[in-house]
């Protein structure tokens, strides 16, 4: 079955950089969701996008925007990178309705470290 | 969103059951409850989803009482695969949703 493909699976980025991460749901899924997760710390709800306008902000810094396309991947742009962006980056994807059977599913993750 | 308290850590033997409680005291009618599970630098997994009574698939059972205060994710079974954080979340299945992780549980299974 298709997952969730996050690209890339690694980035090295140097302080002050800019990184991009992608994400491509699941056909047929319309709502996408980025999630930070850092070393021994839970994943944190960034920001998410449903049917292409973002529908709800979580602790997502100015330093960084998103969006989602008519295809409906999405791509989390971050600027100015600081140390502690240093962590995992999940993006997860959702049909247009929840069916009580199935939940988010959440790709591999981008693993990003900023030198 | 339902803020929801679990245990730090249990500790459990290869084949037992492991029953994981979740508490979400401010629960709202139309939340669900949702669990996931997380190895190491992967992304969160679906486990089981339940609104109220009880809930099974193939791998957890999932327990509601009537209150819906409480949640008690039941793995039978478990081996040392099985050793993973896991994490009960609460929210509404609207268009407009997010899952807020609170502190999972530490799951460690011990041959």
């Amino acid at each position: 079955a298709a997952g969730v493909i996050q690209s890339p699976r690694h980035l090295i980025k140097e302080k002050r950089e800019t990184a991009t991460l992608k994400c491509y749901p699941i056909p047929r899924h319309d709502t996408v969701y980025w999630y930070q997760q850092g070393p021994g710390q839970d994943p944190q709800f960034l920001i998410s996008f449903y049917e292409k306008m973002q529908s709800d902000k979580g602790s997502i810094p100015d330093r960084f925007s998103a969006q989602q396309f008519s295809d409906y991947h999405s791509e989390l742009n971050m600027s100015s990178l600081e140390l502690g962006d240093s962590a995992l980056y999940f993006c997860a994807s959702s049909p247009p309705t929840l069916q009580g059977k199935e939940g988010y599913t959440f790709g591999s993750g981008t693993r990003l470290t900023v030198v | 969103l339902a803020k929801t308290t679990q245990p730090i850590s249990m500790d459990s033997y290869e084949g037992q059951e492991v029953n994981i409680t979740c508490s979400h005291n401010n629960i709202a009618t139309n939340d669900y409850i949702t669990w996931y599970q997380q190895f190491p630098s992967q992304g969160p997994r679906f486990i089981i989803q339940g609104y109220k009574t009880k809930v099974t698939n193939e791998v957890a059972s999932l327990f509601i009482p009537a209150d819906r205060k409480s949640s008690t994710l039941s793995l039978p079974r478990v081996s040392l695969s099985d050793t993973a954080v896991y994490y009960c979340l609460v929210g509404s299945s609207g268009s407009a949703r997010q899952l807020t992780f609170g502190s999972g549980t530490q799951l460690t299974v011990l041959p």
